[in-house]
Order: structure tokens, then C-alpha cells, then sequence
């Protein structure tokens, strides 16, 4: 299994509602990422998972509260969104979050391998 | 200015022509990525390199660290190799690392 599944592929959501993003790999992937991408805009980084722990976050508001519970799994879970949430939230892995390349040989744990995403709508 | 700019921004081609699409950057990077974006949103990694040439079927991406640019080849182009391309560099040590992605070409490939 080669891949990062992401489900829903479609979530229209209330501005009062509580739903929940997931992302699945069974790669042996230890770094686990959301991004969001506004249309036409490249993504944007709002969380990194390493070894299940939250490495980064990068400012992100507290309506999106991220959980990784296990090495295979990562959720975002979505509460009292905005409209300009609307968005495609991509989620990608890694088999580490960094390795520095050694004797300039690049570490292949570092490449990403993304979700085909989940288009989020909040009306 | 964006630490990462790609060009062109849009490009259109026909079928069968050699594409290239270019990146600059601006700041020191351990890794440069390239990755293609389908209509719906999926994002394939198709290249990650710190310096030379990588080919892989009909594409090949360079990367000149002097000069801090890399350029993504397309031979032979195809309609189905429509998609946005988008350049990403890898900053930062350890727990700092960061992708910091271009603005991404939009290519069409018309038959």
C-alpha cells in the first residue's frame, strides 16, 4: 500500500457544526502532515505529526484541533468554522519529518506523499 | 518577493512539444521538490533533488545551487500531463524544516 486516504472527499458543513477530516497510510510513514489550499494557491502548512507527536503548528486556530492516535492515523477535527475555512485540506506523510542529507546524499525519508485531499465547504 | 518564484505562471502547449518550467529561489534549501496537482486536488511528488539531473520516463528536473534555480523538463508532451507543477524547497534544520512551495504552473497540453 503505496498511498494516504483521505476521507470525506466532500464535507459541506454549518458554521455551528462539528465534523472530523481522517487520513489514513499504512506505509510505516512516522511524519504525518495537514496542509490547506485556498484554489489556485499553493498549499499551506498547518500541522506536522512526528512519531505521533504535534511538531508544528503553524498558528493555526483553535477550531481546528488536530489528533494522530496512532502511527497510521491522523484526524482533524473541525468546530465553529468560518466561511473563508472553505478550502481543499491535504494530508501527506513521510517516513521521518527530517533528515539532514549526509555528505550531500538526499535522504528519500523526507519526500511526501499526498492525499488526494478533502474539499471542505462551511456555509 | 516570494522566496520560491516559478515561470511561467500559465503555459499552453501542443501535443508532442518540449515544455520547460522554471524555478527560483532565494534562500538556502537542503532539498527541491517538484510536484504535479490534478484537477480535484491530488498532489504527486515526481522529483526531489539537491543538485544535478533526475529523468524519469519523459521528465526531467535539474537543479543549479550557484545559481539557485531548477528547471522541470517535459518531452514529448501530452494532453495528459495538463496539470498544475508546482516547486517546493525544503528550509530550515530539523525540527525548523520547512516546504515553502512556488505559486505553481498552470499547464494545458491541447491535442
Amino acid at each position: 500500500d503505496t498511498e494516504v486516504t483521505q476521507t470525506p472527499k466532500h464535507l459541506v458543513m454549518g458554521m455551528t457544526n462539528k465534523k472530523s477530516l481522517k487520513c489514513e497510510q499504512h506505509m510505516g510513514h512516522r511524519a504525518m502532515y495537514w496542509y490547506k489550499q485556498k484554489a489556485k494557491k499553493p498549499p499551506e502548512l498547518m500541522f506536522v505529526y512526528s512519531y505521533e507527536k504535534l511538531s508544528i503548528n503553524e498558528s493555526v486556530p483553535s477550531r481546528f484541533s488536530p489528533e494522530c492516535p496512532n502511527s497510521s492515523l491522523l484526524n482533524l477535527h473541525l468546530h465553529a468554522l468560518q466561511p473563508e475555512d472553505s478550502a481543499l485540506y491535504l494530508c501527506a506523510s513521510s517516513q521521518v519529518y527530517f533528515r539532514a542529507p549526509l555528505q550531500g546524499r538526499l535522504s528519500g525519508a523526507n519526500v511526501l506523499t499526498f492525499g488526494a485531499g478533502s474539499r471542505l465547504t462551511v456555509l | 518577493k516570494n522566496e520560491v518564484e516559478q515561470s511561467p505562471q500559465n503555459l499552453t502547449a501542443q501535443e508532442g512539444e518540449f515544455i520547460t518550467i522554471n524555478c527560483s529561489y532565494s534562500v538556502g534549501i537542503s532539498a527541491l521538490h517538484w510536484l504535479q496537482q490534478h484537477p480535484g486536488g491530488g498532489i504527486v511528488s515526481l522529483f526531489m533533488l539537491s543538485s544535478g539531473k533526475k529523468k524519469h520516463g519523459r521528465l526531467i528536473a535539474t537543479i543549479n545551487i550557484q545559481e539557485k534555480h531548477s528547471s522541470l523538463h517535459i518531452t514529448a508532451s501530452h494532453p495528459r500531463d495538463s496539470a498544475v507543477y508546482i516547486c517546493a524547497v525544503r528550509t530550515g534544520e530539523t525540527s525548523g524544516s520547512r516546504l515553502t512551495f512556488g505559486e505553481g504552473t498552470q499547464l494545458t497540453v491541447n491535442p
